[in-house]
């Protein structure tokens, strides 16, 4: 089955401060993406990327950047991180793009204090 | 904008009771429609898909679609405790990138 690892798996950061979550697959999945999960929400897509040194924006981009450095590793960083981005974030891959189920880790649960 | 809306947002059933999830969608164009099920704490983790018109069956679980009515649906027989979960359901049209997520059902199944 398709494996999604992400660090850490809880993060306490403080207001302002900058935040990296890591992301690795070892599926050799072309797509990869970066989810938040808030109550009541459920996901919404901030970036995603279908190839190496190259990230896309998606439907909440702001406040958030992205990085893909290979295939294998997709990164989320928040250069200034903000209470309102408290929220479990979970990574994701597909083999190919929408019409493909998506593969998730175990989230990350960030609190910005 | 894709906009896809689940109902109810929570349900108890009993044990072995048959459980109807529902979820719309706007966009006529979508293609690609999912369940996905979360248990408390863990990851979401793919149930079921259809991509054309009608119903679907996997053991206990059925989906129906149809697209007309921009609405599909997960039946869940003989309803478990296991099956305790947040059910959302995912939505994409052919050749995007992006699959929109509904905010989901939260389901407890009392012994």
């Amino acid at each position: 089955e398709a494996a999604v690892t992400q660090s850490p798996r809880s993060k306490v950061a403080v207001t302002g401060g900058k935040v990296t979550l890591s992301c690795h697959q070892t599926n050799n999945h072309d797509y990869m993406y970066w989810y938040r999960q808030d109550t009541g929400h459920g996901l919404r897509l901030i970036h995603y990327s279908y190839v190496a040194d190259s990230t896309e924006k998606g439907d909440i981009p702001d406040g958030y950047k992205a990085s893909r450095p290979s295939q294998e590793n997709f990164s989320l960083i928040l250069e200034l991180a903000s209470l309102s981005q408290t929220a479990v974030y979970f990574c994701a891959s597909s083999e190919a793009g929408s019409a493909e189920t998506l593969y998730f880790g175990s989230g990350t649960r960030l609190t910005v204090l | 904008q894709q906009n896809v809306q689940q109902s109810p947002e929570s349900l108890i059933v009993p044990e072995g009771a048959r459980t109807s999830l529902n979820c719309t969608f706007s966009d006529s164009a979508s293609q690609y429609f999912w369940w996905y099920r979360q248990h408390s704490g863990k990851a979401p983790k793919a149930l079921m898909s259809i991509f054309s018109n009608g119903e679907k069956e996997e053991g206990r679980f059925t989906i129906h679609l149809n697209k007309a009515s921009l609405h599909f649906s997960l039946h869940i027989r003989d309803s478990q405790p296991s099956d305790s979960a947040l059910y959302l359901c995912a939505v994409s049209i052919t050749g995007g990138y992006k699959v929109v997520f509904g905010s989901g059902t939260r389901l407890l199944v009392s012994p």
